[in-house]
């Protein structure tokens, strides 16, 4: 079975600086996606970025990248000139190449951004 | 287009009363997911639609908890004789393509469920 670990329940950050949000997972697949998910107050979920396990390159969109260690299974976030509104809770996933597309989740990490 | 819309948004009930969640996916996906969310955790899944069947329904907790879609796109997750800790948000995603896997899923705001 798959697991997906964030290991920082809360975090924050001032506005305009740089934050790293961890995430590690436990898998035998080889095939695989993983992403990075905001849950703002409102409850909607919203992608900010995903990773296909098998590209070497870091994903990233605009100020959000990731670092991608295949062999360590850690799929960290950053956040670049960090905004107001990325104030948020932040979940990582993990979806396995064959199973439907059944996302599992981390436990969250609550970010706050500061004035 | 409209995105994923769930009703009710929020919703109490009893203990042992009988409740139906409604999802309405984007226009044109045809894969569905149900997942739970508890205070304070993570998503967790619990079925997932392909059209009309349940390609997976691995996730769900015990008999009680049941969810059709009969016509490949209004889903609805029954549950039935509730109990207290049935309490969380009930999340419905959607996805684009018939394969599925890789794809992005596009949530719902969620049910509040309540049960007292």
């Amino acid at each position: 079975a798959q697991t997906v670990t964030q290991s920082q329940p809360e975090m924050s950050v001032q506005e305009a600086e740089t934050v790293t949000l961890s995430c590690t997972y436990d898998t035998s697949e080889n095939n695989y996606y993983l992403f990075w998910y905001k849950q703002p107050p409102s409850r909607q979920m919203i992608l900010v970025i995903r990773q296909e396990a098998y590209k070497q390159q870091n994903a990233t969109e605009n100020r959000f990248s990731v670092n991608f260690q295949k062999a360590a299974k850690s799929f960290s976030l950053k956040i670049s000139d960090s905004q107001l509104g990325d104030t948020a809770m932040y979940f990582c996933a993990f979806m396995a190449a064959n199973q439907g597309g059944k996302l599992i989740f981390g436990q969250g990490t609550e970010l706050s951004v500061k004035p | 287009g409209a995105g994923v819309s769930q009703t009710p948004s929020n919703k109490v009930t009893e203990k042992g009363k009988y409740v139906e969640l409604r999802c309405d996916p984007i226009s044109g996906h045809t894969a569905l997911y149900w997942y739970r969310q508890s205070l304070g955790q993570g998503p967790e899944f619990l079925i997932y639609f392909q059209g009309t069947g349940a390609a997976d329904d691995s996730g769900l907790p015990n008999d009680r908890f049941f969810a059709v879609r009969p016509e490949g796109s209004v889903s609805t997750l029954k549950i039935q004789r509730t109990e207290r800790g049935d309490s969380a948000v009930y999340l419905c995603a959607s996805s684009p393509t018939r394969l599925a896997e890789g794809d992005t899923q596009y949530f719902g705001p969620g049910t509040r469920l309540t049960v007292l």
